[in-house]
């Protein structure tokens, strides 16, 4: 069981909009702002899409964008694309000692 | 670009001892502003931090995996390793490892390919 807590699966079609919920507790999510999330295609290294809860690298399209409110993060993508299907996982900061927790990451299909 | 990338045995037998290095290429894994971290990853399930270390040689490592992890690094060789002891079937994952900025806890934003260990007799 991770210990972020998000979608299994979310679907979209192409031009439309999805937003995927990552829920955590104070003492990670909702306690600090080191919330990232990373794109993984099948058999590819995960790839960090957005830092700081709403942080872009340089590279990755404006049509990802991150929020936070309380103990969940969500990621948005507008203007869905076929090369946006993929598992997306989030990551936050804990101030346990395990450091860093993820979630259990979300199938995004694109219709 | 930074580049980093696994290598060592595909295949571990049971209670053996996994050991992988990364290779950091790029950059220099001297930097001050990076702690370098290992990562796994179960086929079709999520992603697990094992534990990471700094150029000085400080490490930390995930509770859950602590009393049989080990991480070194090698400044020379621009190299860092991880070692798990008494391997089981549930060690069997992909394993990668990562670069994780200091100012931004938490943030993996360079990975390795990614490396298959499968543990099995």
């Amino acid at each position: 069981q991770s210990a972020l807590t998000q979608p299994a699966s979310v679907s979209g079609s192409p031009g439309q909009s999805i937003t995927i919920s990552c829920t955590g507790t104070s003492s990670d999510v909702g306690g600090y702002n080191y919330v990232s999330w990373y794109q993984q295609h099948p058999g590819k290294a995960p790839k960090l899409m957005i830092y700081e809860v709403s942080n872009r690298p340089s590279g990755v399209s404006n049509r990802f964008s991150g929020s936070k409110s309380g103990n969940t993060a969500s990621l948005t993508i507008s203007g869905l694309q076929a090369e946006d299907e993929a598992d997306y996982y989030c990551s936050s900061y804990t101030s346990s000692s395990t450091h860093v927790v993820f979630g259990g990451g979300t199938k995004l299909t694109v219709l | 670009q930074v580049q980093l990338q696994e290598s060592g045995p595909g295949l571990v037998k049971p209670s053996q001892t996994l050991s992988l290095t990364c290779t950091v290429s790029g950059g220099s894994i001297s930097s001050g502003s990076y702690y370098w971290s290992w990562i796994r990853q179960p086929a079709g399930k999520g992603l697990e931090w094992i534990g990471r270390i700094y150029t000085s040689g400080s490490t930390n490592y995930n509770p859950s995996l602590k009393s049989r992890v080990t991480i070194s690094v090698d400044t020379s060789k621009n190299q860092f390793s991880l070692k798990l002891s008494s391997v089981t079937a549930a060690d069997t994952a992909v394993y990668y490892c990562a670069r994780e900025s200091i100012a931004v806890a938490g943030t993996f934003d360079y990975w390795g390919q990614g490396t298959l260990v499968t543990v099995s007799s």
